[in-house]
């Protein structure tokens, strides 16, 4: 069974500043995809990142990439510029094309201060 | 906004009751999940609708049921209400069959409390 964990159950940063969420997760497969979920107070998910296993290359979407090290299972989500409106609860996630299932972390409590 | 519509926002009810959350996704999109988000077991997918046929599942109780109707909105039935049942239950929605490349988006949930 895939299993994603989230070992920061909470996080501060300061406005402009940078922070980094980690991620770990178990798998036996070889493709896969690894997501970043963003769950802000109105408690929509909205999608933050993707990446896809077989990529070497980290994916970046404006202020956010990752950090993946597919030999550790390791998929840290990196924030610059840290706003206030990114603060949210982040929700790392596994997905396997073979049973078209996301399997979720516990999640990451970011608070941004002023 | 993400397009996804569910009602009702909020849910209360009482044990061994039944209750149906309704989900329409957004216009054309061909796959609904439903996903059940609580402290104690976090988020977890529950079950794919694909163009009206059961395409994935996951976690499911069998006390609960799904089903996507023709013009595509979703229907989860969830039955023999328990304590524990209480969560956030969010529908999404993709266009195609599913998959990585797609984006699943998500509605704004349904709060569901049983006392």
């Amino acid at each position: 069974a895939q299993t994603v964990t989230q070992s920061q159950p909470e996080m501060s940063v300061q406005e402009a500043e940078t922070v980094t969420l980690s991620c770990t997760y178990d798998t036996s497969e070889n493709n896969y995809y690894l997501f970043w979920y963003k769950q802000p107070p109105s408690r929509q998910m909205i999608l933050v990142i993707r990446q896809e296993a077989y990529k070497q290359q980290n994916a970046t979407e404006n202020r956010f990439s990752v950090n993946f090290q597919k030999a550790a299972k390791s998929f840290s989500l990196k924030i610059s510029d840290s706003q206030l409106g990114d603060t949210a609860m982040y929700f790392c996630a596994f997905f396997r094309g073979s049973n078209y299932k996301l399997t979720f972390g516990k999640g990451t409590l970011l608070t941004v201060n002023p | 906004d993400s397009g996804v519509t569910q009602t009702p926002k909020h849910l209360i009810t009482a044990t061994g009751q039944r209750v149906t959350l309704r989900c329409s996704p957004r216009s054309g999109d061909l796959s609904v999940y439903w996903y059940q988000q609580s402290l104690d077991q976090g988020l977890q997918f529950l079950i794919q609708y694909y163009n009206g046929e059961e395409r994935a599942k996951g976690n499911i109780l069998e006390r609960f049921s799904a089903q996507q109707f023709p013009d595509l909105h979703s229907e989860l039935n969830l039955s023999s209400l328990e304590l524990g049942d209480s969560a956030l239950y969010f529908c999404a929605s993709s266009p195609q069959s599913g998959g990585p490349q797609e984006t699943q988006y998500f509605g704004p949930g349904t709060r569901l409390l049983v006392l």
